[in-house]
């Protein structure tokens, strides 16, 4: 168990629905960071927040794709109107700000999108 | 563009036998390479993170060494035991993101 915690583990929704997905980073962590994993593929850079500020986001980010941590805490990562192609691990790591070596990883939420 | 490529993409050794494993990464502004082994239903979990060239990291049976002139890291396993049944990442870091490999997926045999 590396501290990060991620909810929901599974998640299967229909295509067109909306799906948000929750990461509790390690408390004194200032970063995190949200990565896309498919089948065959490694981890994808989505997106990252420096407490509450989203510094920088992928072009993987589409517009149905928004990410919020509004307290500098926990964060969100919505997608709206899913898609087949949405249906990956999504996984979340934190890490100190003055460290970004040492990202320490969720176990991911896994969205099957039928 | 950054590739970071692994290889084998998938391995099957038997137990006790040793194994090695290739990450290559452009060698041109090079920072950090990561090393993480990700088993299923669990997190990626950081095993090594190497930044110069010539190091050489150690952890129970598993080692990696670095290559920073021509781009490569070498990940071994001496002895392989069914635990390390896993897929191992290699990263490499840029600016503030990390940009990851496909993974090497080992299979141990018993």
């Amino acid at each position: 168990d590396t501290g990060v915690s991620q909810n929901p583990r599974h998640k299967i929704t229909k295509r067109g629905q909306n799906v948000t997905f929750r990461c509790d980073p390690i408390s004194e962590h200032n970063r995190l960071y949200w990565y896309r994993q498919t089948l065959g593929q490694g981890p994808e850079f989505l997106t990252y927040f420096q407490n509450e500020a989203q510094l920088e986001k992928s072009r993987l980010l589409s517009d149905r794709f928004s990410a919020e941590r509004p307290k500098g805490s926990f964060s969100t990562l919505e997608i709206q109107r899913t898609e087949q192609g949405d249906s990956a691990m999504y996984l979340c790591a934190s890490s100190r700000g003055q460290d970004p070596y040492e990202q320490y990883f969720g176990p991911g939420t896994r969205l099957t999108v039928t | 563009i950054l590739n970071v490529e692994q290889s084998p993409q998938s391995l099957h050794v038997q137990e006790g036998d040793s194994t090695n494993f290739t990450c290559s990464f452009p060698s041109s502004n090079f920072y950090a390479l990561h090393w993480y082994r990700w088993e299923t239903a669990k997190s990626p979990e950081a095993l090594f993170v190497m930044t110069l060239n010539g190091d050489e990291k150690k952890k129970g049976r598993i080692s990696a060494t670095l290559n920073t002139k021509e781009g490569y890291s070498y990940l071994y396993i001496k002895g392989s035991q069914p635990e390390d049944s896993a897929t191992y990442l290699c990263a490499t870091l840029v600016g503030d993101k990390i940009i990851f490999g496909k993974g090497t997926r080992l299979h141990i045999l018993p």
